[in-house]
């Protein structure tokens, strides 16, 4: 299995707090990615980077902010948590081209 | 636009048989990936199969292949046998090459495949 974790793995908070998800990578992989996944949409890029300090945005970054100061750490930054931002949230990294991507299990987060 | 299509929102298959989840693609990309993913009702995401652009022939790992029809911009996942572990949702994915040497990676919304015994 590659070595990918996420921290938290569930987390309830309560609007307006800010919140941050942790991807962890132990592949040494120069892309990483974000995504949302909610019922209907399948999974909506939020934020990938493709190296460090290297990041661009995705389909729905808006309320979302990501920080990559290593290889093998990528933020995900919620500055103001709304309830519309309650999702699964899925990290995943690929050494690009044919490669594919490896998902973390993925980090249950609640609004309210 | 979208950039993935996946029009069957679920599909029911007979266990044994065979069957193709569809997925149309959009781009101006010269080169580029295409990936399909099973998402089981435990939640993790899990590989299943690729095709880059330039590939001949279509791609396959066991019982998945993906028939590859880049005229029509569509690489559709073929399943043959179906076995009821394979009920899950489905995903086809895109990675463009210019759009980013970032290699930005997109999905379309998924197919949930039932397989009835």
């Amino acid at each position: 299995d590659a070595g990918i974790t996420q921290s938290p793995r569930h987390k309830v908070t309560e609007t307006g707090t800010p919140v941050t998800l942790r991807c962890h990578q132990t592949e040494n992989h120069r892309y990483m990615y974000w995504y949302r996944q909610d019922p209907g949409h399948g999974l909506r890029l939020i934020h990938y980077s493709y190296g460090v300090k290297d990041t661009d945005k995705g389909e729905v970054s808006d309320g979302y902010s990501v920080s990559r100061s290593k290889t093998e750490d990528f933020l995900l930054t919620l500055e103001s948590a709304t309830s519309s931002q309650t999702s699964v949230y899925f990290c995943a990294i690929s050494g690009g081209g044919g490669g594919e991507a490896f998902f973390g299990q993925g980090t249950r987060l609640t609004v309210v | 636009a979208q950039k993935i299509t996946q029009t069957q929102p679920g599909m029911f298959v007979q266990e044994k048989e065979a069957v193709t989840l569809d997925c149309t693609y959009d781009t101006s990309d010269p080169s580029y990936g295409l990936f399909w993913y099973k998402q089981p009702s435990s939640g993790e995401m899990i590989f299943l199969i690729y095709q880059g652009s330039y590939d001949q022939q279509n791609a396959t790992e066991g019982r998945y292949s993906l028939n590859f029809q880049k005229a029509r911009k569509s690489a559709n996942l073929v399943i043959s046998a179906s076995q009821l572990g394979d009920s899950a949702m489905y995903f086809c994915a895109m990675r463009e090459a210019q759009r980013g040497s970032q290699g930005n990676l997109i999905f379309g919304k998924g197919t949930k495949l039932s397989v009835k015994p």
